[in-house]
């Protein structure tokens, strides 16, 4: 079945630090991958995604590359803010299935 | 739209008692799901529907716990009766499709002492 694993948290960074949060997932055919991010007492809401091999997610200055040959989608930002402290999920839909979750990431972003 | 609608956002009940959370999807979309989120077990997926049908509740606990979708703009998801460990966010979340984006709902934090 599809899975996905991402590094275990809490990440505690520094204002305007480089991020990365790795995501590596296992799944048959060509899913679609994703990074949900969830605010303190929020619901989850969709960051950014790809939807095949090589594609690019961005938004908010975070970025993704889906790579299929490492079966990769590592989070990325090159500065941090105080505000992007939150909860980042991975997730992948693919052959048919419901999405599948990491366990989440949490990143405490400090002055 | 006005997203996912949940109701209510809180709630403290007693052991024993029935609980009935809400959900409103947004409109159009054909696939509703629940979620449970706890510190200890992480979001787990519960049931969800497509076009008003359940189609995996694998995930649903046990049989204290049932979930209904009369028609295509609401859900509710019931437990019946509650113990202190059901205490969790309940979040409700729509889709167009099983591989499209998933838009949550702002979740139902729920206490049962």
């Amino acid at each position: 079945g599809n899975s996905v694993t991402q590094m275990e948290g809490p990440v505690t960074l520094s204002e305007e630090a480089f991020l990365t949060i790795n995501c590596t997932y296992t799944a048959t055919g060509y899913p679609s991958l994703f990074w949900y991010v969830q605010y303190p007492g929020e619901g989850l809401q969709l960051l950014l995604k790809a939807t095949k091999a090589d594609d690019k997610g961005s938004n908010k200055g975070f970025e993704a590359t889906y790579r299929k040959e490492t079966t990769s989608f590592h989070l990325e930002k090159g500065s941090v803010q105080v505000s992007d402290s939150a909860v980042y999920f991975c997730a992948l839909t693919g052959g048919g299935n419901k999405l599948t979750f990491g366990t989440g990431t949490q990143l405490k972003v400090e002055l | 739209d006005a997203g996912v609608i949940q109701s209510p956002r809180h709630e403290v009940t007693e052991m024993g008692q029935e609980v009935t959370l809400r959900c409103k999807p947004i409109s159009g979309h054909d696939y509703l799901f629940w979620y449970r989120q706890t510190m200890m077990r992480g979001l787990e997926l519960l049931i969800y529907f497509n076009n008003n049908v359940p189609i995996d509740d694998s995930g649903m606990p046990e049989d204290r716990f049932s979930a209904k979708m009369p028609n295509a703009s609401f859900s509710t998801l019931k437990i019946q009766p509650s113990e202190p460990r059901d205490s969790a966010v309940y979040f409700c979340a729509s889709s167009n499709t099983l591989r499209d984006t998933q838009y949550f709902g702002p979740g139902t934090r729920l206490t049962v002492l």
